[in-house]
């Protein structure tokens, strides 16, 4: 079984710019959560998407956005961005939003 | 608001020695309890969680880890670690917060083994 996916891997990107991170989560997972990871802050969680639907969300700005398709991919996007925005994103894919299958993450570097 | 605290920042061990990471969160309500690890150049895995019933839980690769209600603890054990296991830890706890389940993370425990 595949495990998740998330593109791309790497990622630099200018202040004030936007972008959108992909997640594709484990076959049959429903659930997708997404998480910032940071030196400073550690893993923080930026919010959950169940059936297309955001049903929690993590203590972030508007800025951090999120949805989730019919076959249950997800895509994150951060509007005007900050450079302390970099950092590692991780996408995590669960059956029924308790145990977590984690990706091997998004590295963003805001300059 | 829910936190969670891993008292260890760096642990460095030889083969064969006991570890023992301490993990405490405060949260008044109900919790589900998780030891990640992220082991070097991989992605974040499961090791072992707590939902309910015996407090005792055991992981894979030989971790267990001990849910004390009365101490808000929920520290990862192993009896004897090896080379493998230099990674680094993390404890999550996953309670309601203003009508959210949010998972909080520790800040993570990183063990390096010596051989």
């Amino acid at each position: 079984k595949a495990g998740v996916t998330q593109t791309p891997r790497y990622l630099i990107k200018t202040r004030g710019q936007q972008v959108t991170l992909s997640c594709s989560p484990i076959s049959g997972h429903r659930s997708v959560s997404w998480y910032q990871q940071t030196p400073g802050q550690g893993l923080q969680f930026l919010f959950e998407y169940f059936s297309e639907t955001q049903r929690n969300k993590g203590n972030f700005p508007g800025r951090f956005s999120g949805r989730q398709f019919s076959n249950s991919r997800s895509e994150m996007n951060v509007s005007t961005l900050e450079l302390g925005d970099s950092a590692l994103y991780l996408c995590a894919s669960s059956l029924e939003g308790k145990q977590a299958f984690f990706g091997q993450g998004t590295r963003l570097t805001v300059v | 608001a829910q936190s969670v605290s891993q008292h260890n920042h760096h642990v460095i061990l030889s083969e064969a020695a006991s570890l023992e990471l301490g993990c405490n969160y405060s949260y008044g309500g109900t919790v589900n309890l998780f030891w990640y690890v992220q082991y070097p150049g991989q992605h974040l895995q499961l090791l072992l969680k707590y939902f309910s019933g015996d407090p005792l839980v055991k992981g894979i690769k030989g971790f267990e880890a001990e849910f004390i209600k009365s101490k808000f603890s929920f520290n990862l054990r192993k009896p004897s670690v090896q080379w493998s296991d230099t990674a680094e830890y993390f404890c999550a706890v996953r309670g309601e917060v203003g009508g959210s389940y949010i998972p909080t993370f520790g800040r993570g425990t990183s063990l390096i083994v010596h051989p």
